[in-house]
């Protein structure tokens, strides 16, 4: 268990429609991230967030938006959904902002659009 | 953008020693090396990070010519329990932030 919770851990949804995908770090953790794996594009960096503030931005659409809230738990909007969308979105979190620091992954939320 | 060369798969069988090697060419000078273990649907797994020369810990050794142009990730008597997808990551910080680029990994299939 890598302290880092995610959820739901599936979620099945039509195309058009707009989820919301929660994850809590580690407790002292201040930095979140979040990742896309599907099959074809293998796992992409989407966005950071540190204390509050995005810190880096990564392969990110557009219809997709992210934010961290004062007590540190990070939420992941994707609106408009495509049949692309499907994928596994993980979470991850550490103490920092630079590379040097370990990230702990969450279980991930697998998104499957209909 | 810092990019990974990996291979796509390997094999092995139990108690033998596995060294899967990551090319990253154009690497920065401050970037760090680190290498994730994933099984099937599970968030990756950190397993070792090194800068250079060599990095040992209870799992793992992580080698680091002084080029620093590529790394193996050595894991000792591999057991059937060690069969996932193994990434190497490299920073990018050339555009002021750290941007974390995880290559397409290396599936090690440990046989019995």
């Amino acid at each position: 268990d890598s302290g880092v919770t995610q959820t739901p851990k599936h979620l099945i949804t039509a195309t058009g429609q707009r989820v919301t995908l929660r994850c809590s770090p580690r407790s002292g953790d201040l930095s979140v991230y979040w990742y896309q794996q599907s099959l074809d594009q293998g796992l992409q960096f989407l966005i950071q967030y540190y204390n509050g503030e995005e810190r880096a931005k990564g392969n990110i659409l557009e219809r997709f938006s992210a934010q961290q809230f004062p007590d540190l738990h990070s939420e992941l909007n994707l609106s408009s959904l495509e049949l692309g969308d499907s994928a596994l979105y993980f979470c991850a979190s550490s103490i920092g902002t630079s590379e040097s620091y370990e990230q702990y992954f969450g279980p991930g939320t697998r998104l499957t659009v209909t | 953008l810092a990019k990974t060369t990996q291979p796509i798969s390997m094999d092995s069988y139990e108690g033998q020693e596995v060294n899967i090697t990551c090319s990253h060419n154009n690497i920065a000078t401050n970037d760090y090396i680190t290498w994730y273990q994933q099984f099937p649907s599970q968030g990756p797994r950190f397993i070792i990070q090194g800068y250079k020369t060599k990095v040992t810990n209870e799992v793992a050794s992580l080698f680091i010519p002084a080029d620093r142009k590529s790394s193996t990730l050595s894991l000792p008597r591999v057991s059937l329990s060690d069969t996932a997808v193994y990434y190497c990551l490299v920073g990018d910080a050339s555009g002021g932030s750290y941007i974390p680029t995880f290559g397409r990994g290396t599936s090690l299939i440990v046989h019995p």
